[in-house]
Parts: structure tokens; sequence; C-alpha cells
């Protein structure tokens, strides 16, 4: 079955401290892999999307996320966090055997600490 | 340019009731979908439309259906209510084809008493 999994449901750091959130993914094709942020009170927004080519994408903010095939892995990165990272994100999987299905991980709730 | 908006934002029903959303989706896109979110839990994907017809479907019982308009724009309707329906559901639009990243709406609280 395809499904994405977000290896920490929590993580609390303090500011300037480096950030990674482990996504993998279960799907036997071609995919799309994305990062979502959703800030308190606030729509899911896109974060960053991997298509194709580079497998190190930059997204907005300063998050960048890569993309190993092997490991079918999608690992969202950031140098050095901001209160105001402070969210929710969310990783999600579009299979080339999908027209529109996106396949969400739980989420991970960023708390970053000033 | 308009994001996509969607009511109400919230709603209270009761068991057995029937609850209809609607979605319009940002300016230029043609391709709306549905997601189910519990608390605590990331979206589910309920269907996608696209020409006015259901292109695609999640594992939801046919409790749950919905239809597209000419102007693209969706509902999502919901019959015989559980309690286990009270959700933050999500509309999400884009532009049709593979490459095309979906766009969310602030969503609409279904509370079921």
């Amino acid at each position: 079955a395809q499904s994405v999994s977000q290896h920490n449901h929590h993580v609390i750091l303090s500011e300037a401290a480096s950030l990674e959130l482990g996504c993998n993914y279960s799907y036997g094709g071609t995919v799309n892999l994305f990062w979502y942020v959703q800030y308190p009170g606030q729509h899911l927004q896109l974060l960053l999307k991997y298509f194709s080519g580079d497998p190190l994408v930059k997204g907005i903010k300063g998050f960048e996320a890569e993309f190993i095939k092997s490991k079918f892995s999608f690992n969202l990165r950031k140098p050095s966090v901001q209160w105001s990272d402070t969210a929710e994100y969310f990783c999600a999987v579009h299979g080339s055997g999908n027209t529109g299905k996106l396949i969400f991980g739980q989420g991970t709730t960023l708390q970053v600490k000033p | 340019d308009a994001g996509v908006t969607q009511s109400p934002t919230h709603l209270i029903k009761t068991r057995g009731q029937q609850v209809t959303l609607r979605c319009s989706p940002k300016s230029g896109h043609d391709t709306v979908s549905w997601y189910q979110q519990a608390l605590g839990q990331g979206p589910q994907f309920i269907f996608q439309y696209y020409e006015e017809e259901e292109r695609q479907r999640g594992n939801f019982p046919d409790r749950f259906s919905g239809h597209q308009f000419p102007n693209y724009s969706s509902e999502l309707n919901v019959n015989a209510l559980l309690l286990g329906d009270s959700a933050l559901y999500l509309c999400a639009s884009s532009f049709t084809g593979f490459n095309q990243p979906q766009h969310f709406g602030d969503g609409t609280r279904l509370s079921i008493l």
C-alpha cells in the first residue's frame, strides 16, 4: 500500500538550532514529493516540491529538502530555525499512477523556543 | 489573485444529518480535490473532480459525494453523519496534470454531536 511516514511527531528546538525532519514513502513508481507547512491558524502552504532533476530542492524561508531515491526518503532541513518556524509540517507524495491523490504523512509539530 | 476559499468556516451537526461544504478554487485552476483531516493526523484524500466528473476517489464510503460546477467550484456532501465524521475538511485546487502542486483553503471544521 502507498504510504508516507514521518519519523518525528513532535520536535522542540531552540532558536538557531538546525532542523531535520524525516520523511519516507512507499510507492513503486515515479513520484512527486512535497513538504507543506501549516502555521497556527493558517491554511496548508507549499514549502517546497520535487518533480525531477536536482535531488536537492530549495523552498521558501530557507528550507531545503533532499530526495534520496534509493532510500525512498525526502527529508526536510533548515540550518538555523527561528521562532516563526513554529508550525506543523507535512510530507506528501503524489504517485504517477494517481491522477490527483496526495498521500500525506501524519505530520510533525515543530516548536521553536525563543 | 484569490486563493482557495471554503464555506462555511465552522459547522455543527447532529448524527444522521446531511451537510454540504463549498469550495471555490484559486483563479485559473480547473481541478478540485477534497481531503479530510482528523485531529492530529495528516489530510486523507476523499476525491478529486475535473471537468465536472469524479476522477479519482479515496477510501471513503458512498455517504461522501461531490459535485463540480462549470465554473470549477465544488461541493462536498456527506449524508447520514456519524460522530467519526468530525474533522477539518480541506479543499485543494490545481491545474490538471501530474506536475501541478495543490493549493489548499482554510478548511471547514465540522463537528458532529
